[in-house]
């Protein structure tokens, strides 16, 4: 198992430009998420996802996109991408919410 | 709102010896986790432990052990005999789940902890 992989691993957006950050999870887990690490911080919940077709607001959803068509991928969507959003990104998933979360290695994100 | 406060923002220990990472938090709901992650120079995010909240007995995985004082809302991390491979941040967070869209997980700040030879 791969477990949960993200790509790409570095991005460099100008101000305004829109991109994909990809998930990827092969232990057929229900439970995906999208959290940004700011400097110095912990993690806040972006958008997470119960199953396949259903997604909830986290604690920072502004200026984010998600879907889920499938139980493996949750990719997340910057629209008109802003300096505050340069961050480092890390997706999660679990088996339910009781389980432990997976973390992929993460998206370094610069926004300039 | 749920918070959780780290008040060490580094610590170092020496190889082999014990150390006690601080954790409080506050929330209003009766069911929820406690955690302490891991997170190396790599970035990856590793759970060391948990604790759920309805259990008085405190959580222990091998060096790594809490001292969860409910009452106190205290979640303290202690590690035993220090490996050099323990160098990393550690973050203290909270899940809380009442149901519906209601899922919040909030982390605190982080200890930078340095384990040195």
């Amino acid at each position: 198992n791969a477990g949960v992989t993200q790509t790409p691993k570095f991005r460099i957006l100008k101000i305004g430009q829109s991109m994909t950050l990809q998930c990827t999870q092969d232990m057929n887990h229900n439970y995906m998420y999208w959290y940004r690490q700011d400097p110095g911080m912990g993690l806040k919940l972006i958008y997470y996802s119960v199953g396949a077709g259903i997604t909830d607001k986290g604690e920072v959803p502004n200026g984010y996109n998600v879907s889920r068509s499938t139980t493996e991928d949750f990719p997340l969507r910057l629209e008109l991408a802003a300096p505050s959003q340069t961050s480092v990104y890390f997706c999660a998933s679990s088996y339910d919410r009781e389980n432990e979360q997976y973390f992929g290695p993460g998206t370094r994100l610069t926004v300039t | 709102a749920q918070t959780v406060t780290q008040s060490q923002p580094e610590m170092s220990v020496q190889e082999a010896e014990t150390v006690t990472l601080s954790c409080t938090y506050d929330t209003s709901e009766s069911n929820y986790y406690l955690f302490w992650y891991k997170q190396p120079p790599s970035r990856q995010m590793i759970l060391v432990i948990r604790q759920e909240a309805y259990k008085q007995q405190n959580a222990t995985e091998n060096r790594f052990s809490v001292n969860f004082q409910k009452a106190a809302k205290s979640f303290s991390l202690k590690i035993s005999d220090s490996q050099l491979g323990d160098t990393a941040m550690y973050f203290c967070a909270c899940r809380v789940y009442s149901g519906g869209s209601n899922y919040k997980l909030t982390f605190g700040k982080g200890t930078l902890l340095t384990v040195n030879p």
